[in-house]
């Protein structure tokens, strides 16, 4: 099976600090992605990944930057963060017309 | 543009009764259509998937989802709930042209015992 690995779970860090999240696939996917879920708001995506070093932005970019040095690990990345971006945080990475995407098992980050 | 619609936010069933959560999409081309399921805290799985072929597909946990063109539906159905498949569901959809998966709003399900 896919599998895709965040590398916390539960994060709490203080305002203006840099913030690093990371996520690890092992099945050799091109594509990597990187959401945010709100309540009522669903999933948006932030960023997203076609290849190393290759990075596109999604529909909420704003505050975060991302890095692809290999193909397996994509990061996201929060220069300063804010209480605004206390969220839950998936990775994915697939392709629409193999599988879909597999989810890793989410960060919740806390911005206090 | 893709976009998908999930009507329901919330729905309450009671255990043993049957679901039926509703999903309407707009894509210009054959879609391709999935169904994941979030239980709390964790990320998303996938339930099942639609690309071509016959327009009922069945998917793990016993979840089933029929692919209606006309109505541009992909309604996921369930012929008796268990208290465990109380969670968020969402509908995506995606083409063979792209790569991008766009997802609906998500609808959480809660089960009555």
């Amino acid at each position: 099976d896919v599998k895709v690995t965040q590398s916390s779970r539960y994060l709490v860090k203080r305002t203006g600090e840099k913030v690093f999240l990371e996520c690890v696939q092992d099945m050799d996917h091109e594509n990597m992605f990187w959401y945010r879920q709100d309540p009522g708001l669903g999933l948006r995506l932030i960023y997203f990944s076609y290849d190393v070093k290759m990075k596109e932005k999604g529909d909420i970019p704003e505050g975060y930057s991302v890095s692809r040095e290999k193909k397996e690990r994509f990061s996201l990345i929060l220069e300063s963060a804010s209480t605004n971006q206390t969220s839950m945080y998936l990775c994915a990475s697939g392709t629409v017309a193999n599988y879909g995407y597999t989810f890793g098992s989410g960060t919740r980050l806390t911005v206090v | 543009a893709q976009s998908v619609t999930q009507p329901d936010i919330h729905i309450t069933v009671s255990e043993g009764a049957s679901l039926e959560l509703r999903c309407n999409y707009s894509y210009g081309a054959t879609p391709y259509l999935f169904w994941y399921v979030q239980s709390p805290g964790q990320g998303l799985q996938l339930l099942l998937k639609y690309f071509s072929g016959d327009t009922l597909v069945q998917g793990i946990k016993g979840f089933e989802a029929e692919f209606k063109r006309s109505q541009s539906s992909f309604n996921l159905r369930k012929p008796s709930v268990h208290w465990s498949d109380a969670a968020e569901y969402f509908c995506a959809v995606g083409g063979k042209a792209g790569n991008m998966l766009t997802f609906g709003g998500g609808t959480r399900l809660m089960v009555k015992p």
